[in-house]
């Protein structure tokens, strides 16, 4: 069963580029059968879907962060990565990585989050 | 802009049954939307209860089921349990994306 893990700073400067990573384990990414996806929730808030990868590299993101957002694999590491770039406080939120099933279209394995807090 | 609609919060008395539902600013809800359905509790990831409409994931209790009633996808718990005061919320695919998760249900068991 594939595990997913989040890392990557816990703080980002208002205006900087915030940066995750999301380790895959017990499975590759490159396996296919997956949208490899990131998802936040600002506290007390719902989730909000940001983006997906595909294994061959094709991406989709939220029409509201698009200009903002990438997405990316690498698959010698088997983790996928965020960028969110000229963050602001309205970025601060727990940040998931998440497989979507392609075959039965759900969110099929979670990560447990990992809180960005954007602040000077 | 898609909106996908949620009940903002419910109310269950323990060993109750209540149904949530899931649906469309602009459309009826139906299995080809292949309806998912997430819980999740104060501090945790969500956990993956139902999808394409009325499936359980691995080691979901049965007393959590999913339907398409009208033109909604809705969940039902029976047997409401004290542990399953939690936000609810569901999901629609509507294709390759962008996917929209509803606003999500409180449910409070008392």
């Amino acid at each position: 069963q594939v595990q997913l893990q989040e890392s990557g700073p816990g703080l980002v400067k208002p205006s900087q580029t915030l940066s995750l990573t999301c380790t895959v384990s017990g499975g590759s990414i490159s396996s296919g059968g997956y949208y490899w996806s990131w998802i936040r929730q600002p506290a007390g808030k719902g989730l909000e879907w940001i983006g997906h990868i595909y294994t061959s590299g094709s991406t989709t993101y939220n029409p509201s962060l698009k200009s903002r957002v990438t997405i990316s694999v690498d698959t010698s590491k088997n983790q996928f990565s965020l960028q969110l770039t000229s963050v602001t406080a309205a970025d601060t939120a727990v940040y998931y990585c998440a497989t979507w099933n392609v075959w039965y279209y759900y969110m099929d394995v979670w990560g447990k989050g990992t809180t960005v807090t954007v602040s000077s | 802009q898609t909106v996908v609609t949620q009940e903002p919060s419910f109310s269950v008395s323990p060993g109750g049954t209540v149904t949530l539902t899931c649906g469309l600013s602009s459309a009826s809800v139906s299995s080809t939307y292949y309806p998912s359905w997430y819980q999740q509790t104060p501090g945790q990831a969500p956990r993956t209860l139902i999808y394409s409409t009325n499936t359980r994931s691995s080691g979901v209790p049965d007393r959590f089921s999913g339907s398409i009633l009208g033109n909604k996808a809705a969940l039902t718990i029976t047997g409401a349990q004290a542990d399953d005061e939690s936000d609810y919320y569901c999901v629609l695919y509507m294709g390759s994306g962008p996917w929209v998760f509803g606003g999500g249900t409180k449910l409070t068991v008392l």
